[in-house]
């Protein structure tokens, strides 16, 4: 139950094209839903993340639709540009453990061609 | 102002010795938590960390052990290395339990 899928494994996108990546999740305490990017090299850097009290959140060209019913949650990368080629990471957290313990999917790793 | 900082970056270890990794987190930051990343098994969560108290544990072996220290700084100990612990060790750190968490950049362990 404490599982989060992600897909799909891998994903390639032209310059200017929007990348989907999904994830669903099987535990409905969890209440934080974080988006992480990770360079070769590099530790995960925190992107965007939502609460299930809202569908939708934006930040600059990245957006979580979240679907509460669903257990659903999604990454959309808008006019995606090379330098967005990294592995994306969902994740989640809930308040079983106050919100300190994540759980990620198993990441996706997206290319996107010039 | 300066992120997480793991050292050493990169350890290589003989099967059956001991490591300690130590992770310094941002500074006012209090919770701190550590990730062992592989490419089978993905970002698993070891423990973490709040006011020198465990507060969450993974599903690892009592070969993974940790503690804080007054400063908010970790240190995470694995003993009697085995082949399996070759992995990218992450630590994040947060200013309060459940907020977004900044990660580090890891410290690559390989065991021989």
């Amino acid at each position: 139950q404490q599982q989060v899928k992600q897909s799909p494994q891998s994903l390639i996108v032209q310059k200017g094209g929007i990348s989907i990546i999904n994830c669903a999740y099987e535990n409905t305490a969890f209440d934080y839903f974080p988006w992480y990017q990770q360079f070769p090299g590099k530790g995960p850097a925190l992107l965007i993340a939502i609460r299930p009290d809202v569908s939708e959140k934006k930040e600059g060209r990245f957006t979580i639709s979240f679907n509460k019913s669903a257990k659903q949650f999604s990454l959309h990368i808008m006019d995606s540009q090379p330098g967005d080629s990294a592995t994306y990471f969902c994740a989640a957290s809930g308040k079983e453990t106050s919100g300190s313990r994540l759980t990620f999917g198993e990441g996706t790793q997206l290319t996107v061609n010039p | 102002k300066a992120g997480v900082t793991q050292t050493p970056r990169y350890l290589i270890k003989t099967r059956g010795q001991q490591v300690t990794l130590s992770c310094s987190p941002i500074s006012g930051h209090r919770s701190v938590s550590w990730y062992q990343q592989t490419p089978g098994q993905g970002l698993q969560f070891l423990f973490e960390y709040f006011s020198e108290t465990q507060r969450n544990k993974g599903n690892f072996p009592g070969r993974f052990s940790g503690r804080q220290f007054s400063n908010s700084r970790s240190e995470m100990n694995v003993s009697t290395l085995e082949l399996g612990d070759s992995a990218l060790y992450l630590c994040a750190s947060s200013s309060s339990r459940g907020m977004g968490y900044t990660f580090g950049s890891g410290t690559r362990l390989t065991v021989v």
